[in-house]
């Protein structure tokens, strides 16, 4: 079965701060991983996927099979980072994404 | 790319009347499409998903239901809503491989 696991409900940094945000995933075979972001009144975006390996507006985030974990990082957080953060996961050959609880990231000035 | 048109935005409604929210897909053909309930503090938890015309399956015991009518069309439905069927509701189609998931705006439903 398909399972994500987002530790934290909520996350408060301040402004420059280092930001992680976890997520562990359960899932026997190779999964794929993503992170969504929803901003205050907009509709839920993707944010980046494991696959493309790129940073988007600073987060990177790393696919780590022996601990399953694909952890969010940003090294320098700014106040527009503020927003909830949501892990997901889709299984191979599936379409069916599961998603974690997700984290309310807020960043203070 | 995609675009998932999902109405209403919010909705007030008393305990025990009827519900349909709707959902319609524009630039895609035979999506998949999913129903996720977003409830305060418990993140998205995925309620039905739909592979085509009249296929729905059910993810988890509840109070609503969902109909496929359309390739574009995904309804979400009650007879008698519940307190505890209040939340954040979102169509979406979420996508296949290297592809990424659409969301609808999403309906806030209270229900009074």
């Amino acid at each position: 079965a398909q399972r994500v696991t987002q530790p934290e409900k909520l996350l408060s940094v301040f402004k420059g701060a280092p930001v992680e945000l976890k997520c562990n995933y359960s899932y026997s075979g190779s999964p794929e991983l993503f992170w969504y972001v929803q901003y205050s009144r907009q509709r839920l975006q993707l944010l980046l996927r494991h696959i493309s390996r790129e940073s988007i507006k600073g987060f990177t985030a790393d696919l780590n099979k022996g601990e399953t974990s694909f952890h969010l990082k940003k090294p320098f957080a700014q106040e527009e980072d503020s927003a909830m953060y949501y892990c997901a996961l889709r299984g191979q050959g599936a379409q069916k994404l599961v998603f974690g609880q997700g984290t309310r990231l807020t960043i203070n000035p | 790319s995609q675009t998932i048109h999902q109405w209403p935005a919010t909705l007030v409604q008393p305990v025990g009347s009827p519900l349909s929210l709707e959902c319609t897909v524009e630039g895609t053909s035979n999506p998949n499409l999913y129903w996720y309930r977003q409830a305060a503090g418990r993140g998205l938890q995925l309620l039905f998903y739909s592979v085509g015309i009249g296929q729905i399956s059910s993810e988890v015991p509840q109070n609503l239901s969902a109909s496929r009518p359309q390739d574009r069309q995904f309804i979400l439905s009650s007879k008698k809503l519940l307190l505890s069927d209040s939340g954040f509701y979102l169509c979406a189609s979420p996508g296949f491989e290297n592809t990424e998931a659409f969301f609808g705006q999403g309906t806030r439903l209270t229900v009074v």
